[in-house]
Parts: structure tokens; sequence; C-alpha cells
């Protein structure tokens, strides 16, 4: 079985310019989840999507990061105008939520992101 | 809030000793836990989970975890450690605001032959 894809796996683009990131979760899993891993650092929500829903967009700056996840199931994610402090690693999961909050994460490799 | 603590940012041991891998948490409610490794340029691999029942929880790659209630710990350890247990090692709790995982910060562990 295929596991979350996300591409592209590096980007390296100037400031101010924009970056998109792609997502395909693991065929069946509901709820898709985009964290944003700074180095030395762990994981950080970002975006959790139910379905096409986004049910929790607290952390997402929203003045420059955008998200879809279009008839629930690829989903992107958007900056634009990218900063230099968003060098980091953007990582996608994907989740079955099926047994009562007890489900693991699945985690794509991730994409790099460097911004000159 | 539910959070996790890692108090050790890296851990060397020996190849062929006992590791551990240490992680205190704080929630409200019923604690839903969980290891993951991370290698090199490569996405989180889940580990092990305690959700209820034993509380030595066995997971993947002879890794296993005990949780404590009275210690609000849930340590990460393994018997016999292998140079390919080098790796970054993350301990999560699920979150109040649903099903997504908060992290800790990580400890790189260190394997030498």
């Amino acid at each position: 079985e295929a596991g979350v894809v996300q591409s592209p796996r590096y980007k390296i683009i100037e400031k101010k310019q924009p970056v998109a990131f792609w997502c395909n979760p693991i065929s069946g899993h509901n709820t898709l989840y985009w964290y944003l891993q700074n180095l030395g650092q762990g994981p950080e929500l970002l975006i959790r999507y139910e379905n096409e829903e986004a049910v929790d967009d607290s952390q997402l700056p929203k003045d420059r990061f955008s998200a879809e996840r279009l008839k629930g199931v690829d989903s992107t994610l958007k900056i634009q105008p990218a900063e230099l402090g968003d060098s980091a690693v953007y990582l996608c999961a994907s989740s079955l939520e099926d047994d009562v909050s007890t489900g693991e994460l699945f985690f794509g490799e991730g994409s790099r992101l460097t911004v000159l | 809030a539910q959070s996790v603590a890692q108090p050790e940012d890296q851990v060397n041991v020996a190849e062929g000793n006992p590791l551990t891998v240490k992680c205190t948490y704080s929630v409200s409610g019923n604690p839903y836990l969980f290891w993951y490794v991370q290698y090199p340029n490569r996405g989180l691999q889940f580990l092990l989970k305690y959700i209820t029942g034993d509380n030595l929880v066995k997971g993947s790659y002879g890794f296993e975890a005990e949780f404590n209630k009275s210690q609000t710990s849930f340590h990460l350890k393994k018997p016999s450690a292998l140079v390919s247990d080098s790796a970054l090692y993350f301990c999560a709790v699920r979150g109040g605001s649903g099903y997504a995982l908060n992290f800790g910060k990580g400890t790189s562990l260190l394997v030498t032959p």
C-alpha cells in the first residue's frame, strides 16, 4: 500500500516568491494534517482537515499561508509571499479517525523549503 | 493544553547496551501517547502508542515504552541498542483540539559501535 506522498521533496526560492506543496494521503484516510518542522524542533500543526473541511487552522498564518483539500483527498499548501523564516520542512500526514482518537498519524517524507 | 517534554537533546549509548529516551507528559483526561522516529531526510515513522491497558507497550524494531501515571512519564526503551537505531525520536500526545498530535522537541539518539 502506498504511503503519504508529497511533492516536491526540495524547493529553493527567493523571498517574496510564491510556493506550493502537494500531498496525496493514504487511500481511505479521511483526516489530513499539515505540519511545519523547523530544524532541531518537533513538528507543529498548521492545519487539520476532516474530509474537505478545515476543522483546525488556528496555527496557520493566514496572511501568507493558505491550504485546500478539494474533494477530500489531495491537499495543497501555499505560501505567498514566502519569507526567509519560512525555510523549514513541511510535513503532510493522514489518519483514519474511526477509532475514537486512538489512531496513529502516517507521515510523508516532507517538502524541504529554502527561502533565499 | 496537552503537551510533552523531552528533557534530553541527545542520548549516547554503546551498541548492545540498553537505551532509554525520556518523555514526560501533561494532559487533562486520559493520555494518548505516541513515539515516532525520524531518520535523516525522512518523514516520521510510528513506533508505538499507549491508549489504555498494560503499562508496558511494545512497538516496532524491538522498542517498548513504559507508561507511568504517577510520574507522568512515557519513556522509550530498548534492551539492546543497534547502530541503526541512531535517529531522532519524538514523543507526542493527542491534542486537546481533537486528533492532532502535539510533539516534543525531539531527542537525538546516537548509538556507537
